[in-house]
């Protein structure tokens, strides 16, 4: 199970931090990616943090303005996205990263198997 | 503009079959593996499908995957009024290092 941090209200410019709790299954076992889904719109890939290599990816078009960290102590993720526009309203999920990588053929499996109940966050003046 | 591409809306009836295509390249469908994802009005995303064709635990085999070369498939067979969601799907880059989604497609049941 992941539980995500409640609604939040920003002003342009401001930064906000979005947690993720785990329980159930062994936090260090998985990655965690983050999604969020504008008003309306459809899925965006925010990115993730990967237990197969340990690395963290971005998307592109919020490299600069976000980071992702994980707490094994309290089995807790975390997003933060700085410099918020009107544009960043949406709500945010964070999801169970199942993933495997078949080393033979180089070929990876992403799929997100368990997801918070979602994160709104409005940025409005 | 997604990197995935998906179609709007597909509809069909009751009892019958649909599919929803995801049209990708070499850099990420063909060489990568899909997951696929429904989401009802106003709730989280769920796992249908990954592994091209693997159903998790818990999802009937009234929804399936394919794939071949850079395009994957899902086909959702014997139609209710509860499959009405929207449909993702999703998979890795390789060129970019990124995730990437369809733009999904909204199911109609007619």
């Amino acid at each position: 199970q992941l539980v995500q941090s409640g609604a939040d209200v920003k002003k342009p410019g401001a930064s906000v931090k979005v947690s993720c709790k785990a329980s159930g299954y062994k936090f260090a076992a998985y990655g965690i990616t983050w999604v969020r889904q504008a008003p309306g719109q459809g899925l965006e890939w925010m990115g993730g943090i990967s237990a197969v290599n340990v690395k963290t990816y971005y998307a592109q078009n919020l490299q600069g303005r976000i980071s992702m960290t994980t707490n094994t102590s309290t089995s807790t993720a975390y997003m933060e996205l700085r410099r918020l526009t009107s544009d960043d309203t949406a709500v945010y999920y964070c999801a169970r990263l199942f993933e495997t990588l078949y080393v033979d053929s180089g070929r990876y499996s992403p799929a997100f198997d368990t997801w918070g109940q979602g994160t709104v966050v409005t940025v409005s003046s | 503009q997604s990197v995935l591409t998906q179609p709007p809306s597909v509809s069909a009836a009751p009892g019958q079959k649909v599919t929803i295509s995801c049209s990708g390249s070499s850099s990420n469908i063909g060489n990568n593996y899909v997951s696929w994802y429904q989401q009802l009005p106003g709730t989280a995303p769920k796992l249908l499908i990954y592994d091209d064709i693997e159903r998790p635990s818990g999802i009937p085999d009234r929804f399936s995957g394919s794939k071949s070369g850079t395009s994957a498939t899902l086909g959702i067979t014997g139609l209710q009024t509860g499959d009405e969601a929207d449909y993702y799907c999703v998979t890795w880059d390789s060129s970019l290092s990124v995730g990437v989604f369809g733009g999904g497609t909204k199911l109609t049941v007619l």
